[in-house]
């Protein structure tokens, strides 16, 4: 599975828009990109997945550029509850297996 | 929106006692997964179960590690003899949805003493 480096932490204030880059030099052909969120003492939370280009739901969005090798995570106007972790994972396969790495601590300030 | 329930919350047990975690997946989901996170680490892969078996597993899962679907709802990891390592939150997964992606249960902190 393709090894993924994103930065460990992050600040911003509310109202802002947040880019949480991750490299993945090694993703394979068929590897999908996805982004967890995780809260303290509660499960990861799908965000969104993309294959290439850009994919957009309620929540954020995803550019991925054409040789893939890294990917954006995009959020609009955060607030002070989208203070979490987020991880950028990069796999597929039959069992879909998700291998997490230490992710980026998003912290939001008022 | 569906969801994944596990329960107990919070499980506290004796070193070598035998603990039972359980999980009601999402329902027509058909694939199946336990991991871990032990305070202030990663989350860790542990298991995957599809159709009844075992599909994949880690160096974790060794042979005191053992899951089930017994009724075809619930879905169980049995730890047979707990150690105090083996204390950290496990979350269950289930996986089905459009896009094939995996829904979290809450997961169950379990305190071995």
């Amino acid at each position: 599975l393709a090894k993924t480096t994103q930065p460990i932490s992050m600040d911003s204030y509310e109202g802002q828009e947040v880019n949480i880059t991750c490299s993945h030099n090694n993703i394979a052909t068929n590897d999908y990109i996805t982004w967890y969120q995780q809260f303290p003492s509660q499960g990861p939370r799908f965000i969104i997945q993309g294959y290439k280009t850009k994919v957009t739901n309620e929540v954020a969005s995803l550019f991925i550029p054409a040789d893939r090798k890294s990917s954006t995570l995009s959020l609009p106007r955060v607030s002070l509850s989208d203070t979490a972790v987020y991880y950028c994972l990069v796999g597929g396969g039959a069992t879909n297996k998700l291998i997490f790495g230490t992710g980026t601590l998003l912290a939001v300030q008022p | 929106e569906p969801e994944v329930t596990q329960t107990p919350s919070h499980q506290v047990t004796q070193m070598g006692q035998e603990v039972i975690l359980r999980c009601v997946p999402i329902s027509n989901h058909l694939y199946f997964y336990w991991y871990r996170q032990i305070l202030g680490q990663k989350v860790e892969f542990l298991v995957s179960f599809y159709n009844n078996e075992i599909s994949e597993k880690s160096e974790i899962f060794d042979d005191q590690f053992s899951v089930e679907r017994p009724d075809g709802s619930n879905f169980t990891l049995k730890i047979r003899s707990t150690k105090l390592e083996d204390s950290a939150m496990y979350f269950c997964a289930t996986r089905g949805g459009p896009i094939n992606e995996q829904f979290f249960g809450p997961g169950t902190r379990l305190t071995v003493l």
